[in-house]
């Protein structure tokens, strides 16, 4: 089993900063990456896969890099809708899994 | 629109068994992948299942396999979870989701609860 963690646990950032989210894969997942947010009582919400692809609807300031076991997600000026946890799953191979989530707090 | 409407959920008993469904719409359901993500209260994200678009090739998680068994009805666009010997780790939140051709979640439900509890 591949095992996905991310860093830091929690990101304090103010409003209009950038935000660096970290994913490391325990053995390669090629560029089969992708980054999920959510929001207290809501479900996940798919915001890049292929580990840079934009899924639709998700605005520019999302970002994602790196292929092979290390990947980046970066926020590049955060907004009050975007304190919310984040979390990356690998589906390179089964089972797929999921890193334990960073959350990204006001400061 | 893209709509998946879980449920099924409720209160168990250690032992016991539940089926959760998940109706699909907004999308050619047979064209596409399914998967069971799930999320224990104040944990993280555990993908548990997924199935292939035509029913003939499954996947499970270790800690479900042998208990938990997806299926699906093309005709009726809905996925299904049957839940048999459920345990208290069991409990969670379970989301259906619609896979994408990488079997990444591109569209989720709004969650069904299983509490297993005596």
């Amino acid at each position: 089993e591949i095992v996905m963690t991310q860093s830091p646990a929690t990101l304090s950032v103010s409003p209009g900063e950038r935000a660096t989210l970290s994913c490391r894969a325990s053995q390669s997942v090629s560029s089969n990456l992708a980054w999920y947010q959510q929001k207290p009582g809501q479900a996940p919400r798919l915001l890049i896969y292929g580990a840079s692809t934009r899924a639709t609807g998700i605005p520019a300031r999302f970002s994602g890099s790196g292929s092979g076991t290390e990947f980046t997600l970066t926020i590049s000026s955060l907004q009050s809708e975007d304190f919310a946890v984040y979390c990356c799953q690998q589906y390179d191979s089964w089972p797929l899994t999921f890193g334990g989530g960073t959350k990204v707090e006001i400061k | 629109e893209v709509h998946l409407l879980d449920s099924g959920g409720g209160l168990v008993q250690p032992g016991g068994s539940l089926r959760l469904s998940c109706a699909a719409s907004g999308f050619t359901f047979s064209s596409y992948a399914m998967t069971w993500v799930r999320q224990a209260p104040g944990k993280g994200l555990e993908w548990v299942s997924a199935i292939r678009t035509s029913g003939d090739q499954t996947y499970y998680a270790d800690s479900v396999r042998g208990r938990f068994t997806i299926s699906r009805d093309n005709s009726k666009s809905t996925l299904y979870m049957q839940m048999n010997s459920l345990r208290a780790e069991d409990t969670a939140v379970y989301y259906c989701a619609k896979a994408s051709s990488g079997y990444y979640s591109d569209y989720w439900g709004q969650g069904t609860l299983v509490t297993v509890s005596s």
